[in-house]
């Protein structure tokens, strides 16, 4: 099936630093949306995007839908310990009637107090 | 509160043996969907169901059998012919409100 490609894989930044994580499609999508995954559970959305240019934020954290459809962009500001954790990127196809999304292997962040 | 129940957390299965994941919603969405999740991977589309009566095989549906009688429920029974059933399942549904998934917990299997 196929895939999206998130980067960077993993992060380890200090308190306080920013950190901005993508995801990049072979195809054009319509939504991207945005995950955070703690350890044992199950992902939470954080943001999604429905149309091209599109910039949204949910308090320190910032999200793009690329203009080109086939990327997106995350940024999380002054980060803090609790932002530890795996942070997924999914989008559906413009191409897809059934609405499933479809998966970014994930960027694990770590935080250095 | 409205939300999803996978039931159990964890689970252990012997070789050769059937068991089912539980995955019950409330929240009224049509579309019930079925994930796996590997170290280090992204997640895996197993099975989806747009309406109840209906599935739809996903990118990994082999070794995998779904069904869903009722809006509600959508249990997931991984059959003896996976051969490497352990990981992490996640169950969702689809918000008609932001088209995106709502996730319940999840359930760790574990061949033993």
């Amino acid at each position: 099936g196929q895939q999206l490609n998130q980067s960077p894989q993993s992060m380890f930044i200090q308190e306080g630093e920013d950190v901005s994580m993508n995801c990049t499609s072979s195809s054009i999508f319509n939504t991207w949306l945005w995950y955070k995954q703690d350890p044992g559970e199950g992902p939470v959305l954080l943001i999604a995007l429905y149309k091209a240019g599109e910039l949204t934020s949910n308090g320190r954290l910032t999200a793009q839908f690329g203009i080109t459809r086939k990327d997106s962009f995350l940024n999380i500001s002054a980060s803090i310990p609790s932002d530890v954790g795996i942070y997924f990127c999914a989008g559906r196809s413009s191409m897809d009637s059934s609405y499933k999304l479809i998966f970014g292997s994930g960027t694990r962040l770590l935080v250095r107090p | 509160d409205g939300g999803i129940t996978q039931s159990p957390k964890y689970l252990f299965r012997k070789e050769g043996q059937n068991v089912t994941l539980s995955c019950e919603q409330n929240l009224n969405h049509d579309a019930m969907y079925w994930y796996r999740q590997d170290p280090g991977q992204g997640l895996r589309l197993i099975y989806y169901s747009q309406i109840v009566n209906d599935f739809q095989k996903g990118d990994i549906a082999e070794g995998y059998s779904v069904s869903r009688e009722k809006k509600e429920s959508f249990p997931l029974t991984v059959t003896s012919a996976q051969k490497n059933p352990t990981a992490f399942y996640l169950c969702a549904s689809l918000s008609r409100a932001n088209y995106g998934y709502t996730f319940g917990s999840g359930t760790r299997l574990t061949v033993v």
